[in-house]
């Protein structure tokens, strides 16, 4: 079964610091990966979205890293401020059916004063 | 522009009942979403369209039925409400099929009692 998985579930840090953010897939083939940020009561906002074919892509302070062939991505969240607060969840598509995502649970990332 | 719209925000109901939730988009998009979103798991497609008057089952299709009469707006109906529909519920619009970006409306949180 096509599955995302995610860790850590949830994450604490200060604010100013970096902290980086795992996803793994079991997805095969598939299309793109994407990372969304859900804020508390909102709907998901897209941060990234990667091809099978590219390694890295950065939204400001947020850099996503894509290994294809250990089917692994992280995304990685520089000097970080209270309003990174939120959930952050992967979202992979599959190759011959790109209608259907395939979302992970989330990491659950809390920026502390 | 508004976006990706959704009504009502919040709505509790009692087993039995029917509703119906709107899910409105201002981007002239061509594909419309529906996904429900519970804790511990990722989002999941409950119905979709990919164009006035078309609509498609999901992964999670069984209790809810769908209409796309205009090209703006895609409907969830739900005809007898029970508790396991209990849910957060987004919509979601791209501009083109599968690799596009979603965008998300803000949620409807629904109740069912």
């Amino acid at each position: 079964k096509n599955q995302v998985e995610q860790s850590p579930q949830s994450l604490i840090i200060l604010e100013g610091k970096n902290c980086t953010l795992q996803c793994n897939y079991t997805v095969s083939p598939f299309s793109n990966l994407r990372w969304y940020k859900q804020d508390t009561g909102r709907g998901p906002v897209s941060l990234t979205i990667m091809t099978f074919s590219e390694n890295t892509k950065s939204n400001g302070r947020y850099t996503a890293t894509l290994d294809a062939d250990t089917k692994q991505s992280s995304l990685h969240i520089t000097a970080s401020q209270l309003s990174d607060s939120a959930s952050y969840i992967c979202v992979v598509s599959e190759l011959h059916n790109t209608d259907k995502l395939i979302f992970g649970t989330g990491t659950r990332l809390q920026v502390f004063p | 522009n508004a976006g990706v719209t959704q009504t009502p925000k919040f709505r509790v109901l009692k087993t039995g009942q029917s509703m119906t939730l709107l899910c409105a988009q201002d981007m002239n998009h061509e594909y419309m979403y529906w996904y429900r979103q519970d804790p511990g798991m990722g989002l999941r497609l409950i119905h979709y369209s990919v164009g006035e008057g078309t609509t498609a089952k999901g992964e999670v299709p069984d209790g809810y039925n769908v209409s796309r009469l205009k090209k703006q707006n895609f409907l969830l109906g739900l005809e007898s409400a029970a508790p396991s529909q209990t849910s957060v519920y987004f919509c979601a619009s791209s501009p083109r099929r599968g690799a596009g970006e979603q965008y998300f409306g803000p949620g409807t949180r629904l109740t069912v009692t």
